[in-house]
């Protein structure tokens, strides 16, 4: 199993741009997460999915959007982009099964100017 | 609103020391996990505390939690160079998405 898989691994957008940050499981977890991790900080909550179809905000939604048409992919768009999502992009995945774990993919670092 | 504070924010110590990082959070819950980050990596997970009392162990890391107290600490053994990292503490907020509410994190740094 590859686990969770994100593209691309970094990214350099000019103000204004959109671009869409991939990410992908293959361990038929329902719950997907997006989360943001900016320099020296803990992770902060973006979007998340608790199934196909279903999608919610989590803490700092504002200039972001999601789908989730399938149960392994849960791709983040960027519409407009702007300096201050200069961030690390985390993409997470769970079961609801005892533990809960989150599984974390690598990582995007995306880099605004 | 579930808040999580972890200090030190960040530690510098000998290997060979013991330490103590400290998590607390601001409202019940039921899931209490502890990652760890290296430079330009991925977050790995280490222990799931769940019940009060919690207790695990792994190599010279070992997590308790004290749910009454809403506090959970991750103590280091003898440490070791390997160790350094950044280590969070995260919590299970309520509902039933298995939201996560991240600390700032820990920054380990272990010193020859």
């Amino acid at each position: 199993n590859a686990g969770v898989t994100q593209t691309p691994k970094f990214r350099i957008l000019k103000i204004g741009q959109s671009m869409t940050l991939q990410c992908t499981q293959d361990m038929n977890h329902n719950y997907m997460y997006w989360y943001r991790q900016d320099p020296g900080m803990g992770l902060k909550l973006i979007y998340y999915s608790v199934g196909a179809g279903i999608t919610d905000k989590g803490e700092v939604p504002n200039g972001y959007n999601v789908s989730r048409s399938t149960t392994e992919d849960f791709p983040l768009r960027l519409e407009l982009a702007a300096p201050s999502q200069t961030s690390v992009y985390f993409c997470a995945s769970t079961q609801l099964i005892f533990q809960e774990t989150q599984y974390f993919g690598p990582g995007t670092r995306l880099l605004v100017l | 609103e579930l808040k999580v504070e972890q200090n030190p924010l960040f530690l510098s110590m000998q290997e060979g020391k013991n330490y103590t990082i400290y998590c607390n959070y601001s409202t019940t819950s039921d899931r209490l996990y502890w990652y760890r980050q290296d430079p330009g990596k991925s977050l790995e997970s280490l222990f799931v505390l769940l019940s009060n009392g919690a207790v695990k162990q792994e190599g010279r890391l070992m997590a308790s939690l004290d749910t009454k107290a809403r506090l959970s600490t991750l103590h280091i053994t003898a440490a070791v160079h390997d160790l350094s990292a950044t280590y969070f503490c995260a919590v299970k907020g309520d509902g039933t998405a298995s939201k996560l509410t991240f600390g700032t994190g820990t920054r380990l740094q272990v010193t020859l």
